[in-house]
C-alpha cells in the first residue's frame, strides 16, 4: 500500500470559486506529479516536481498552479474554478528515475 | 509521435476464465513499461514495470509479456476473479534522461460476471 493521501476525495464546489487539492507522501520521493483524468481517459500531465521549489508544467495546459515548499507536500490550487475543472485530480510521486510511481486515491472535483 | 494504444476499450469475461489485453506503442526511445490496474474512483496501482531486456513478468495470475521489436505487449490474466474488474493501463517511459516522461494508454475496461 502506498504512502500518498489525496484530500479531499470529492468536492462539489460553484463556479468562481477557489480550491486547494491537498496531496502529500510519506516516502521521502523527490518527484511528484499530478494528473488530469476525465472518465475513460487517459491520463494527462498538468503539473510536476523533481524536488523543494521545484515545479513545471506538464503536457496539459492547465490554469491551475502548484507548490512545492515541503518534499512531502504537494498541493495543488484552482484560483477561480470553472465547470471546465471538472475531473479526476490524480496525485503520483516516485523515487528515482524509472521506478514505479505511486498514486493517491484522486480528487473528484465537480464545478457547478 | 509517442503514443500508446490499447485493445480492446472493452472486455467482458466470466469468473474463472483468463483473459489477454492488448498494447501498441510508438514511443521513442524506449526505457520500460508498465502496467497499472486502476479501480473505479481510485488511483492507479502498478501490476508489472518491464525494461528493454525483459520479455516476460508475472505478479501473482497476472503475466505481462514484451515484444521491444515489434513494440507490442501484452497482459494475461489466469482464472480471472471478481475483484479483477477494473480497467487496465499501458504506460510506456521514453526516460533516458530527467526530461523524460510517461505515455498512458486509455485503458482497457474489464468486466468479470460470476
Amino acid at each position: 500500500e502506498a504512502d500518498i493521501y489525496q484530500t479531499p476525495r470529492y468536492l462539489v464546489i460553484g463556479t468562481g470559486k477557489k480550491i486547494t487539492l491537498e496531496c502529500s507522501q510519506t516516502m521521502g520521493h523527490d518527484k511528484m506529479y499530478w494528473y488530469q483524468q476525465d472518465p475513460g481517459m487517459e491520463l494527462h500531465l498538468i503539473h510536476y516536481s523533481y524536488g523543494v521549489n521545484s515545479t513545471e508544467k506538464g503536457d496539459l495546459s492547465s490554469e491551475s498552479t502548484v507548490s512545492r515548499i515541503r518534499t512531502e507536500h504537494f498541493p495543488l490550487t484552482l484560483e477561480s474554478a470553472r465547470p471546465s475543472h471538472t475531473s479526476q485530480y490524480l496525485c503520483a510521486s516516485e523515487s528515482g528515475q524509472g521506478d514505479e510511481q505511486y498514486f493517491g486515491p484522486g480528487t473528484r472535483l465537480t464545478v457547478t | 509521435k509517442n503514443q500508446v494504444e490499447q485493445s480492446p476499450q472493452s472486455l467482458i469475461i466470466l469468473e474463472g476464465k483468463n483473459c489477454t489485453l492488448q498494447c501498441n506503442y510508438t514511443v521513442s526511445p524506449f526505457s520500460n513499461l508498465r502496467w497499472y490496474k486502476q479501480d473505479t474512483g481510485r488511483g492507479p496501482v502498478s501490476l508489472t514495470i518491464m525494461t528493454f531486456s525483459e520479455n516476460t513478468k508475472s505478479n501473482g495470475r497476472y503475466t505481462a509479456t514484451l515484444d521491444a521489436d515489434t513494440k507490442q505487449s501484452s497482459l494475461h490474466i489466469t482464472a480471472s476473479q471478481l475483484s479483477d474488474s477494473a480497467s487496465y493501463i499501458c504506460v510506456v517511459s521514453d526516460r533516458g534522461s530527467t526530461l523524460g516522461r510517461l505515455y498512458f494508454g486509455r485503458g482497457t475496461q474489464l468486466t468479470v460476471w460470476p
